[in-house]
Order: C-alpha cells, then sequence, then structure tokens
C-alpha cells in the first residue's frame, strides 16, 4: 500500500538557520506529493506541491523537489523564522485520497 | 482561495450527549468531503469519505453509528458523535475536494476541538 515517511521531530532551530525536514514514500505508480502546515490550534494549510518527477514546489521560502529515483519530496528553507514553527505533514495522493506522514514539529527560537 | 469552515471551533460536552459539527465549503461546490480525527502529536487519521447525497465510506475500524455522517448538498457536510464518551475527545478535521482542471484540490477546516467531560 501507499505509505508516507517523515522524520522524527521535533526539530528545533534558530531563528536564519537552515531547514531540512525528510519525506520519503511507498507507492506503486506516481503520486501527487504534498507539503501541508498546521499552525497550533488550527486545521491543514497546503505549502507546496508537485504532481510529477523533478518538479519542484516551492511557496513563502520553503522548497522540496519531486525526486522519482530515492522516493522522496524533502522540505527545505534556507533561513528560518519564529513564524515558521508548526507542524509539517508530508503527503501523497491518488485520485482524491490523500496518505499523510505523522508530522514533524518545527520549533525555531528567537 | 477556495474557503472551508467548521463549527463550532470547540465543544464541550457531558459523556452521553450527541454533538454535531458541520462542515462548510464557502465559495466552491465540493465534489468530496472528508472527516479526519487527530490525537495530540499525531497525524490525521481519516474517518470517511463522503459525497454529496450518497452514503458515506467508512474507514475499517471507525463505527459508523457512533459517528454518524450526513452529506446533505455540495457544500455542507455534518459529523454527529452520537452518545459521546471522554475516549472521543479529539480534534476533528473536514476537507472539501473539488476537481479543478483535472486534478483534485482539497481544502482543510480549521478543526474542531470536541471535549467529553
Amino acid at each position: 500500500g501507499n505509505s508516507v515517511t517523515q522524520m522524527e521531530g521535533p526539530v528545533t532551530l534558530s531563528e536564519e538557520a537552515f531547514l531540512t525536514i525528510n519525506c520519503t514514500y511507498t507507492a506503486t505508480g506516481y503520486p501527487s506529493l504534498f507539503w501541508y502546515v498546521q499552525y497550533p490550534g488550527e486545521g491543514l494549510q497546503l505549502l507546496l506541491k508537485a504532481t510529477k518527477a523533478d518538479d519542484k514546489g516551492s511557496n513563502k521560502g520553503f522548497e522540496a523537489t519531486y525526486r522519482k529515483e530515492t522516493t522522496s519530496f524533502h522540505l527545505e528553507k534556507g533561513s528560518v523564522q519564529v513564524s515558521d514553527s508548526a507542524v509539517y505533514f508530508c503527503a501523497l495522493r491518488y485520485s482524491y485520497i490523500p496518505t499523510f506522514g505523522r508530522g514533524t514539529s518545527l520549533i525555531v527560537h528567537p | 482561495g477556495a474557503v472551508v469552515s467548521q463549527h463550532p471551533s470547540r465543544v464541550i460536552c457531558k459523556s452521553g450527549t450527541s454533538v454535531k459539527i458541520e462542515c462548510r465549503s464557502l465559495d466552491f461546490q465540493a465534489t468530496t468531503m472528508f472527516w479526519y480525527r487527530q490525537f495530540p502529536k499525531q497525524s490525521l487519521m481519516l474517518m470517511a469519505t463522503s459525497n454529496e447525497g450518497s452514503k458515506a465510506t467508512y474507514e475499517q475500524g471507525v463505527e459508523k453509528d457512533k459517528f454518524l455522517i450526513n452529506h446533505a448538498s455540495l457544500t455542507l457536510s455534518t459529523l454527529t458523535v452520537t452518545s459521546a464518551h471522554p475516549e472521543d475527545s479529539s480534534f476533528y478535521i473536514c476537507s472539501a475536494s473539488v476537481r479543478d482542471r483535472g486534478d483534485y484540490e482539497q481544502y482543510f477546516g480549521p478543526g474542531t476541538r470536541l471535549t467529553v467531560t
């Protein structure tokens, strides 16, 4: 079946540090890949997505590249801010039902 | 962008009572709506998928008689937790899906925090 594996959190960084959150997936065929962000007490917001191999999704300084050869979709940001503190979910989707990873909590200190 | 609302955002109820949570797509008609449950520091667990006018499809292990889902229109779905117990306390999130230019876009509500005392 389909599955998504994310690195364990929490990830704790100082402001302006470089961020990487690893995500790998198992799937048959070629799903679309997503990163969602959840701020405390809120629902999920789509952060970025990629629909085919080698596509790069980007938004608000975050980037992730769809790597078919390594079945990965790692999230990166060059310089994090305190306001980026949230839980980040990697997800894959065939048709219209997504499969989510367990989420990675990011804590950014001033 | 598309907006999905949930009401109420927080609810506290006594054990044995029923609670209804509404999910609305405010500016679009949703092909499908989903209900998720999220435990503290955990991922989203899909509870059920519903299409307008038809019965919901429940995931394995989810009690359909306890979690009643009604999808009366293309913009409204409701989740009723019947005879709630403390173990039903959780964060419930709905999402609405719409087909856009050949792909499905999914939009999430802000969630409802249910506390059963």
